[in-house]
């Protein structure tokens, strides 16, 4: 069965500071990976995805992700975090062509310090 | 606009009285699905369907149905609805099968479900 790990429940960092946010999967192919972000009270948008290729992956507002296939992991970053990235996030794995199901961590909540 | 829409956005019902959480999306795509967010679990699949006439179970369908008889909606029916299903709803789609499911979810704004 397929899974996500977010370790992290809650993470501060000060305006300015990088980011890293953890994700760690269980899959038994190549996975799709996904990171989305929901802001207080909205739906969530799709920040950055991996499913082959480079396994640095460039997304919207200056995320950058990267799939490490011998840590199971897809850990999130940004080199300079920014008040408007106070929000929720959410690591998912699938759906890909082959399975319909998807998968999501319990989310990684991230304050932003002035 | 390319977007899903959910109907209501806010809904409190009475247990056992049978309700339907409409979705469309106006995207063209084949995929689409329902999870619920409840704090501190995520996003839990409730159904999806991957094409016209196909669904299937998610991890949390007990309670809930779906149809898809066309593809640009995937109404969320709830029977009999009890209190542990107040939650947070979302519809979701993605585009089409092979490679392009990759493309990532497009969601809808939510639906807050109070079952008293």
């Amino acid at each position: 069965a397929q899974s996500v790990t977010q370790p992290d429940i809650h993470i501060t960092v000060s305006e300015g500071a990088s980011l890293e946010l953890r994700c760690n999967y269980s899959y038994g192919a190549t996975p799709y990976l996904f990171w989305y972000v929901q802001s207080p009270g909205q739906g969530l948008q799709l920040l950055l995805k991996y499913f082959s290729g480079d396994t640095l992956v460039q997304g919207i507002k200056g995320f950058e992700a990267e799939f490490k296939r011998s840590q199971s992991s897809f850990n999130l970053r940004k080199p300079s975090v920014h008040w408007s990235d106070a929000a929720e996030y959410f690591c998912a794995v699938g759906p890909n062509a082959n399975a319909g199901k998807s998968t999501f961590g319990d989310g990684t909540t991230l304050t932003v310090k002035p | 606009e390319a977007q899903v829409t959910q109907n209501p956005r806010y809904l409190i019902t009475v247990t056992g009285k049978k309700l339907t959480v409409t979705c469309s999306q106006n995207m063209n795509h084949e995929y689409m699905s329902w999870y619920r967010q409840d704090p501190g679990l995520g996003l839990r699949q409730i159904y999806y369907s991957m094409n016209v006439e196909v669904t299937d179970k998610g991890d949390v369908p007990e309670g809930y149905k779906v149809s898809r008889k066309e593809k640009r909606n995937f109404p969320l029916i709830l029977e009999s609805p009890s209190p542990n299903q107040t939650s947070l709803y979302f519809c979701a789609s993605s585009p089409g099968q092979g490679a392009s499911l990759s493309g990532g979810y497009t969601f809808g704004s939510g639906t807050r479900l109070t079952v008293v």
